[in-house]
């Protein structure tokens, strides 16, 4: 079974761009989920996404967006980028939600890698 | 707000050693993940334990889940050089959303 893969994995852009990174979940998964890595403040939870509709957010201003497609796929945008959004971006997904015990197991894509200069 | 908190923050051994890597919290948590990851790779799931008190073991790996569901640790015996890598705990609820830890990072020397 094929992993979560995420597109593209580095991506260069300058302040105030915008930019969208894809990621395609493990196949039936429904739940897609955002982390924001950085040295200074480790792994943050961006936003959760489960049958189109976004399920969680994290403490992250509203420059920082997605959505989910039928299909599973998820993208997320970030728009005006600042310096401080350089990060490794993580896309993660999980079969579960809601039922059965909660394991929160999640499963995690190679990131994509964004510098903003 | 919930924070988990590792221990140590850094930690070179020489190969075949033993160590052990702590996870703390002031919140209880439904499940406690511990994770490894290497540089430029996504957090690779190493295992989930749910009930407190739990211990689970992977091959070398040993971990376990405190009684108050509020802590976790980490065990590794006779480390390898592929065991070095970072680390990382994170505390699920009754959502998808994980916390996780600060890290440790750990580098095992041939």
């Amino acid at each position: 079974k094929a992993g979560v893969t995420q597109t593209p994995r580095y991506l260069i852009k300058t302040r105030g761009q915008q930019v969208t990174l894809s990621c395609s979940p493990i196949s039936g998964h429904r739940s897609v989920s955002w982390y924001q890595q950085t040295p200074g403040q480790g792994l943050q939870f961006l936003f959760e996404y489960f049958s189109e509709t976004q399920r969680n957010k994290g403490n992250f201003p509203g420059r920082f967006s997605g959505r989910q497609f039928s299909n599973s796929r998820s993208e997320m945008n970030v728009s005006t980028l600042e310096l401080g959004d350089s990060a490794l971006y993580l896309c993660a997904s999980s079969f579960r939600f809601g039922r059965g015990p909660i394991y929160n197991e999640q499963f995690f894509g190679p990131g994509t890698r964004l510098t903003v200069l | 707000t919930q924070l988990l908190e590792q221990s140590p923050q850094f930690l070179s051994i020489q190969e075949g050693e033993n160590l052990t890597v702590y996870c703390n919290s002031s919140s209880v948590f439904s499940s406690l993940q511990w994770y490894r990851q290497e540089p430029g790779e996504g957090p690779v799931l190493l295992v989930t334990v749910v009930t407190g008190g739990e211990v689970k073991k992977l091959k070398r790996l040993t971990f376990q889940f405190g009684d108050a569901r509020k802590d976790s640790s980490l065990h590794i015996t006779a480390a390898q050089p592929g065991d070095t890598g970072l680390y990382l705990c994170a505390g699920g609820g009754a959502t998808n959303k994980l916390i996780f830890g600060t890290g440790t990072l750990l580098a095992v020397q041939p």
